[in-house]
């Protein structure tokens, strides 16, 4: 499968604390996207990592990238009760199709 | 103007009827994308278009087809609805190189 799978499935934590995601991927990369889908909303781009990248920063979203291990995190740090929502990460390959395939990401709830 | 647009965003059909999703998008992009989520499940690719001659399957085709109108329009139909089809369907386009995908904001189907 050319999909990203996230793990965990599902995620909740306390309002204020960090929250971890993973992501792991088989095959070599030129980049790799995360995106947020809040309920039964569009995806909506979060932030992108070179392959040739380790790690990258927007606001309170860190990810990074160990491209010998196919795997990458997203780290939202302070969380929020907007961040209440589906993280999916899309690994983009260097070879074959090059379609934009998603796992079933993982489902983070902030509680108040 | 939303940079994809989906119509309808709501839809009950009955079961034999044929119907059909439409999806415009305004970020000249070639690359063009249908999928379908169940609820609580991830983004299950339907099918995909790399430019106006190019239309490929994705993992779950069968009782779907798509036209690709024009570079900015790609439609998908149900060539006769059936109950298990009821579902979230988003449309997406994105660059050549997979940098960032745009996302309609959904149809969702319900067929009865």
């Amino acid at each position: 499968s050319q999909q990203g799978e996230e793990d965990p499935q599902a995620l909740s934590i306390q309002e204020g604390e960090n929250a971890t995601m993973n992501c792991s991927y088989k095959t070599s990369i030129n980049n790799l996207q995360w995106y947020r889908q809040n309920s039964g909303r569009g995806l909506v781009h979060l932030i992108l990592i070179r392959s040739n990248e380790r790690e990258k920063h927007s606001g309170r979203l860190r990810v990074t990238l160990d491209t010998s291990k196919k795997s990458s995190s997203l780290l939202i740090t302070a969380s929020r009760a907007a961040d209440t929502a589906s993280y999916f990460c899309a690994p983009a390959l260097i070879q074959g199709a090059q379609k934009l395939v998603f796992g079933q990401g993982t489902r983070l709830t902030i509680n108040p | 103007d939303a940079d994809v647009t989906q119509t309808p965003r709501n839809r009950i059909t009955k079961t034999g009827k044929r119907i059909m999703l439409e999806c415009s998008q305004t970020k000249g992009h070639d690359r063009m994308y249908w999928y379908r989520q169940d609820p609580g499940l991830g983004l299950r690719l339907i099918y995909y278009s790399f430019d106006v001659k190019d239309i490929n399957k994705g993992e779950i085709s069968d009782g779907y087809s798509v036209s690709r109108q024009a570079q900015a329009k790609f439609s998908l139909s149900l060539e006769s609805a059936i109950p298990n089809q009821t579902a979230l369907y988003f449309c997406a386009t994105s660059d050549l190189w997979n940098t960032e995908a745009f996302f309609g904001q959904g149809t969702r189907l319900t067929v009865v």
